[in-house]
């Protein structure tokens, strides 16, 4: 099983509003990411835990903030956005157990910011 | 700096033949070469993968090949089928242990379409 699970699945927020996207994988997978996509680019990698530290932060705006409450666990809070940060994200993990890591990617939340 | 490219943005094969997907880098540091499908909307699809210690994994319809010297890697798709249609990404990332380790960086992407 490769399943990594996204809520909501669609979202549509104002720039004053304050909202989270959530992610969840049980398959023992000991590092999560955030993946920001926009249409007909690839994903950008915006945050790595690895055993639910924060381990990579590619210089994301802080009104974006991740949080990491357990093993299996993920989320994005999100606050005071821009309507160009409507985007597809996508939460992905991995094992972290060998030397080549295979990150297995969820659905994505669909935003739009008005 | 585009690390990982994918000089062909789409690609049209007919239904029982062979699809090649190609991919260079630049980064001598990478070690790790995977391939995902992407349907629009949806999230990206684990295909297969290879290390930098082989040339060659097999996955059913789906061949990685690895070509180190040249840094260059490509896909092979056979039988091509039309619910092989969709985006597929190349991707690479450097081994355990390093800074980077981790990050995986994207190609931009090619657009397969598989006519029946």
């Amino acid at each position: 099983d490769t399943e990594v699970t996204q809520t909501p699945k669609h979202l549509v927020m104002g720039m004053t509003n304050k909202k989270s996207l959530k992610c969840e994988q049980h398959m023992g997978h000991r590092a999560m990411y955030w993946y920001k996509q926009k249409a007909k680019k690839p994903p950008e990698l915006m945050f790595v835990y690895s055993y639910e530290k924060l381990s990579i932060n590619e210089s994301v705006p802080s009104r974006f903030s991740p949080e990491c409450p357990n093993s299996s666990l993920l989320n994005l809070h999100l606050h005071a956005l821009q309507p160009e940060d409507s985007a597809l994200y996508l939460c992905a993990s991995s094992s972290l157990t060998g030397g080549f890591d295979t990150q297995y990617f969820g659905p994505g939340t669909r935003l739009t910011v008005l | 700096d585009q690390q990982v490219k994918q000089n062909s943005p789409s690609l049209s094969v007919q239904e029982g033949r062979i699809s090649i997907l190609n991919c260079d880098y630049t980064n001598s540091m990478f070690d790790y070469f995977l391939w995902y499908k992407k349907y629009p909307a949806e999230g990206p699809t684990f295909l297969i993968s290879i290390s930098s210690i082989k040339d060659k994994n097999e996955d059913g319809r789906f061949t990685v090949f690895l070509n180190k010297s040249a840094k260059h890697l490509s896909l092979h798709i056979v039988p091509s089928q039309p619910g092989d249609s969709a985006v597929y990404f190349c991707a690479a990332s450097a081994g355990a242990g390093g800074t980077s380790y981790g990050k995986l960086t994207f190609g931009q992407g090619t657009i397969l379409t598989v006519h029946p």
